[in-house]
């Protein structure tokens, strides 16, 4: 069964600080993607990166950015010089590729990381 | 602009009540979802639906019930029979079904239910 683990619960960094939010994942599929959502306090989740399996290349977006490793099972994402509009819980997701039998390919989600960015 | 929608945002109900959330969009996504979201906790899936007259249980789909009679449309029903309904539902929608891995779920604003 496919399982998400992210183990920091809570962690507050001040302002302009970097931090690392770290994602660990099961699988017995060779072929999956995995995915970060951001719950900002108003509760909505937004979607910020799809990453196939076969692809293990680092992926930058701003101030974003994912650490994809295969070998350690990690999809780890690091916010470099944080602001406070980062503050929200951050939510990793694996789907597999192996068609569940129950009708759709089932998203499993990590229970998530409040990151409160102190100003 | 498009998008999902849930209403309402807050939402308090009586014990022994049944009670309806709203979720709409107009991406014209083929596959609707509904999760649960409880404090600390990720989100599980209650009932998901890929094409409309159709539907399927997640997890925990015991105590609530949902239709899709049309393609934008996916009420979730949260009936007496849930022991503990307190808690944040969100809809999510994909594009393509959800029968590929490789889609991408949407997710509305949320509903936050309360049982008094």
């Amino acid at each position: 069964a496919q399982k998400v683990t992210q183990a920091q619960t809570e962690i507050s960094v001040v302002e302009k600080e970097d931090v690392t939010l770290d994602c660990v994942y099961e699988t017995r599929d060779t072929t999956y993607y995995l995915f970060w959502y951001k719950q900002p306090p108003s509760g909505e989740l937004v979607f910020l990166i799809r990453r196939n399996s076969f692809d293990e290349q680092n992926e930058i977006s701003g101030r974003y950015s994912w650490n994809f490793q295969k070998s350690t099972s990690s999809f780890n994402f690091t916010i470099t010089a944080s602001q406070v509009v980062d503050s929200a819980v951050y939510f990793c997701a694996l789907s597999e590729a192996t068609y569940s039998g129950a009708g759709s390919y089932q998203l499993t989600f990590g229970k998530g990381t409040k990151l409160s960015v102190i100003p | 602009d498009g998008g999902i929608t849930q209403s309402p945002k807050y939402l308090f109900r009586k014990e022994g009540q049944n009670v309806t959330l709203s979720c709409e969009q107009n991406l014209n996504h083929d596959a609707m979802y509904w999760y649960r979201q409880d404090p600390g906790q990720g989100l599980r899936l209650i009932y998901y639906s890929q094409i409309v007259n159709d539907f399927q249980k997640g997890d925990i789909a015991e105590g609530y019930s949902v239709s899709r009679e049309k393609k934008e449309s996916f009420p979730l029903t949260v009936t007496s029979a849930q022991k503990n309904p307190t808690a944040f539902y969100l809809c999510a929608s994909t594009p393509q079904g959800g029968r590929e891995y490789t889609d991408t779920q949407y997710f509305g604003p949320g509903t936050r239910l309360t049982v008094l």
